[in-house]
């Protein structure tokens, strides 16, 4: 069974750096094919496709937050960190830690969410 | 980036009748290497993280019920709830896997009893 969890600050003022992390378990970044990244929907909106870390260490970042967005893996730990920086308001959103295998690609399990708030 | 655009943005179906949600890409994601479409339907309840319930535009998840089925190739694909329980309520997203990145998610679906 795959377990993620997200941790990290509820509220970050504006112009602040947003440090997520996401602890799993379940899943190794020794298999071929494994990724987990983040996912983001603002309140009473869609979900945005922020950016994924890949078991051989490749990184995909939305085009649009590139600038601003930075994906690391810790395997040991088996933990994946997100940082954003520069937030806005407009950044406020549930943020979701989730992973794909090789074998189904989609988004086969997700972490329960973290609220992050961006206010002064 | 490829956009997905669901329709209805709503519906409201009667219990045990059919819900259908539709899911239309701006461009293919069919990879013609493999014949797979990657597309992929999540159930979004209240206060909860999405769930995957179909991947490869068709094949069901481990532990769903089977009264979900999803449908089509290319850029047009279908999910359907063939008897809607009371505990499908929820919105449902379409998301594309093919292009990345990003991967885009269409604008949800909220399914409610009539």
């Amino acid at each position: 069974q795959i377990t993620l969890k997200e941790s990290g600050p509820t509220l970050v003022k504006p112009t602040q750096t947003l440090t997520l992390t996401c602890t799993f378990s379940g899943l190794s970044f020794s298999t071929s094919g494994v990724g987990v990244g983040w996912i983001r929907q603002p309140p009473g909106k869609a979900l945005e496709w922020l950016a994924f870390i890949y078991w051989d260490d490749n990184k995909r970042y939305s085009p649009s937050l590139k600038s601003r967005l930075t994906i690391t893996k810790d395997t040991s730990k088996n933990q994946v960190v997100l940082t954003m920086t520069n937030m806005d308001p407009v950044d406020t959103a549930t943020y979701y830690c989730a992973n794909r295998r090789g074998e189904k690609m989609a988004l086969d399990s997700w972490g329960q969410g973290t609220l992050v708030t961006v206010s002064s | 980036d490829i956009v997905m655009t669901q329709s209805p943005d709503s519906l409201a179906v009667s219990l045990g009748e059919r819900a259908t949600i539709n899911c239309k890409s701006s461009q293919s994601v069919l990879y013609s290497s493999n014949n797979k479409n990657y597309l992929a339907w999540y159930q979004q309840k209240p206060g909860q993280p999405p769930k995957l319930l179909i991947y490869w535009a068709s094949t069901r998840e481990s532990g769903v019920p089977d009264r979900f089925s999803g449908s089509g190739s290319g850029t047009d694909f279908t999910l359907t709830i063939s008897s809607l329980q009371a505990e499908d309520v929820a919105v449902y997203y379409c998301h594309q896997y093919y292009d990345t990145p990003p991967q885009t998610f269409g604008q949800g679906t909220k399914v409610e009893i009539k």
